[in-house]
């Protein structure tokens, strides 16, 4: 069975471009989940989906970050303008039930200069 | 509030040594779950295993086996014979039910077996 994809696997951008994470869960899951791990915050969560509606986007930095789910097998995170600090690895996992096992995908390994 | 405590940073071992990774939690939750991930080298986040707060029974896969005792909010995991490919950072993780699926994660710890 196919894992949670994530699209691209490296990203290297300038700042103040816009730079678009992509994320496909596995098929059935109805939880979505954008995490962002740096060493010195270490994992965070961004932002959930549940059936395609963001629950909770608390932990967006700030307005220059954004996330959407279409349709249940795609969902994207946006940031535009990208600045240094969002320099990081993005993970997407996905689940299906409330306290059930989230699945990571490979992760998108982002620097901006 | 709900908290998972890696204490230790990085652990250095040989090869063949049996290694524990501590995890304590905080949670006031009756019903919880608790989650081993691990993060090898290349990147990736590795499910381990998941463990409701009702069932304390120890848990043996191979050379891992985990030690869950809500006496003292600890659920300890242990690589026996220990092997260069073990050599990771390993992620202890609280989910509580009731609320809306937010994985609580640890510092992590780093373990490193070297030949």
């Amino acid at each position: 069975d196919a894992g949670v994809i994530q699209s691209p696997r490296h990203e290297v951008t300038e700042m103040g471009q816009e730079v678009t994470l992509r994320c496909k869960p596995i098929s059935g899951h109805n939880s979505l989940f954008w995490y962002r791990q740096t060493m010195m915050r270490g994992l965070e969560l961004l932002i959930y989906f549940n059936n395609n509606v963001p629950i909770d986007d608390s932990g967006m930095p700030e307005d220059r970050f954004s996330a959407k789910m279409p349709n249940a097998s795609f969902s994207t995170l946006k940031i535009q303008p990208s600045e240094p600090r969002d320099s990081a690895v993005y993970f997407c996992a996905s689940t299906l039930g409330s306290v059930e096992t989230q699945y990571f995908g490979p992760g998108t390994r982002l620097l901006v200069l | 509030a709900q908290k998972v405590t890696q204490a230790q940073t990085e652990i250095s071992v040989v090869e063949k040594e049996d290694v524990t990774l501590d995890c304590v939690y905080e949670t006031r939750d009756t019903t919880y779950y608790l989650f081993w991930y691990k993060q090898p080298p290349s990147g990736e986040l590795v499910f381990l295993i998941r463990r409701n707060s009702f069932d304390e029974q120890n848990e043996i896969s191979g050379r891992y086996s985990w030690n869950f005792q809500k006496s003292t909010s600890s659920f300890n995991f242990t690589i026996t014979a220990s092997q260069v490919v073990d050599s990771a950072v390993y992620f202890c993780a609280l989910i509580v039910s009731g609320g809306y699926n937010k994985l609580i994660f640890g510092a992590g710890t780093r373990l490193a077996v070297h030949p």
